[in-house]
């Protein structure tokens, strides 16, 4: 199985500051790589597919990059309606996916 | 409009049976996937298992293979999530997903864009 970690588990951010979380695959996933936004009480919601590609209706202040195991999701300036667990998905050995353990953001 | 809405809250005693149902509307329920999630109480989320509405054909997240049965009737674009016996560590959000199909410089890839509302499971004796 492939298992998905991420980095940090938490983190705390002024509004305006460049987030970045990181998401580290136990082996190779070429770029199949999707990111979630979660909030309490409310579903999921993609922000990014194929490791770069920015979901219809997502701000452009959303980005993701990378390939293989390593891969980053980045807040290029950060809004109070960020505040929410990310979650990172892997869809190479799709139709077997897996998230990794989730990162919380939110406002210092 | 694409939509993905989920049955009730439940409350079971352990060892009871259970039925979650998603309903899917607003695009062609065909050969599309339908992905299922748990969330427990304070914990991230999990990959269950996904269905290929083509076949019907299911692959489960190995903690949940035997723990559960994922299912569809086409005929009413509905995916269900069986419990036999239910357990006090069952209690959790499960959610339901829409998969989807990109192609980018001929590959395929896929992910969940829309999810149902999420349905609230509680196991108490």
């Amino acid at each position: 199985d492939i298992q998905m970690t991420q980095s940090p588990s938490s983190l705390s951010a002024s509004v305006g500051d460049r987030v970045t979380i990181t998401c580290r695959a136990s082996q190779s996933v070429r770029n199949y790589i999707n990111w979630y936004q979660k909030k309490p009480g409310h579903a999921p919601n993609l922000l990014i597919y194929a490791a770069s590609s920015l979901q219809s209706g997502v701000p452009s202040r959303f980005s993701g990059s990378g390939s293989g195991t390593d891969f980053t999701l980045t807040i290029s300036s950060l809004q109070p309606e960020d505040v929410a667990t990310y979650y990172c998905q892997q869809g190479y050995s799709s139709p077997l996916f897996s998230f990794g353990p989730g990162t919380t953001v939110d406002i210092k | 409009e694409v939509q993905l809405v989920q049955s009730g809250a439940e409350v079971r005693k352990p060892g009871e049976s259970l039925n979650l149902s998603c309903k899917a509307s607003g695009y062609s329920f065909s050969n599309d996937w339908i992905g299922w999630a748990r969330q427990m109480p304070g914990k991230g989320l999990e990959w269950m298992g996904t269905i290929y509405l083509g076949d019907s054909s299911v692959t489960y997240s190995p903690s949940f293979q035997g723990q559960v049965t994922i299912s569809v009737d086409k005929s009413i674009t509905t995916a269900y999530m069986q419990w036999r016996s239910l357990g006090a560590s069952d209690t959790a959000t499960y959610f339901c997903a829409r998969g989807a199909e990109a192609l980018i410089r001929g590959l395929p890839y896929y992910y969940f864009d829309y999810w149902g509302q999420g349905t609230q499971v509680t196991v108490s004796s």
